[in-house]
């Protein structure tokens, strides 16, 4: 089973710069979660989806932040303009939801992002 | 809010010995999940352990098992027979259970170093 796929690995570009970060989740999964990790803040919740609409998005750091979910398929995470305290992890996860579900989530394999 | 706590940011072990991680977290409510990840230099998220509120039983997963204190909130990890492959950065996570499958907490983590 393909798990989930982010692209790209690596990205470097230089401040201003628009940058988007890309997310394909596990086939079935109805969630999908965009987290970034710093040495200072550790792991946080940027934003999730639920079916396509996202639910929560109170994480993403600001307006230079967005985040879409076109389909159930695939989801973007864009930083426009880019600033070097964007440089991070960046990772997406998806998984299945029903209430009570100890359903898991899976991650992919991260994005760091540094930003010149 | 929910908290998570992972007092100890390094710890190291001998080969074949046995280590116990560290992880406290705040919660008002009743109905949760627990889940330790392990992140090795590669950087994936791999799920090591999960584990139900609900559920009294402690979760062991092969060389994994954890210790789940309810009423003290703590749901300490424990590797047994430590390989030089369980070298990683360790999470201790918080998921809710009501409103679906809601996002992950996670604690700072614990840099797990092992000794030849």
């Amino acid at each position: 089973d393909a798990g989930v796929i982010q692209s790209p690995r690596h990205e470097v570009t230089e401040m201003g710069q628009e940058v988007t970060l890309r997310c394909k989740p596990i086939s079935g999964h109805d969630y999908l979660f965009w987290y970034r990790q710093t040495m200072m803040r550790g792991l946080e919740l940027l934003i999730y989806f639920n079916n396509n609409v996202p639910i929560d998005d109170s994480g993403m750091p600001e307006d230079r932040f967005s985040a879409k979910m076109p389909n159930a398929s695939f989801s973007t995470l864009k930083i426009q303009p880019s600033e070097p305290r964007d440089s991070a992890v960046y990772f997406c996860a998806s998984t299945t939801g029903r209430e009570y579900s100890n359903q898991p989530q899976h991650f992919g394999d991260g994005t760091r992002l540094s930003i010149l | 809010a929910q908290t998570v706590t992972q007092s100890q940011p390094e710890m190291s072990v001998q080969e074949a010995e046995t280590v116990t991680l560290s992880c406290t977290y705040d919660t008002s409510e009743s109905d949760y999940y627990l889940f330790w990840y392990k992140q090795p230099p590669s950087r994936q998220m791999i799920l090591v352990i999960r584990q139900e509120a609900y559920k009294q039983q402690n979760a062991t997963e092969n060389r994994f098992s954890v210790n789940f204190q309810k009423a003290a909130k703590s749901f300490s990890l424990k590797i047994s027979d430590s390989q030089l492959g369980d070298a990683a950065m360790y999470f201790c996570a918080y998921r809710s259970a009501w409103g679906g499958n809601t996002p992950l907490v996670f604690g700072k983590g614990t840099r797990l170093s092992v000794i030849a």
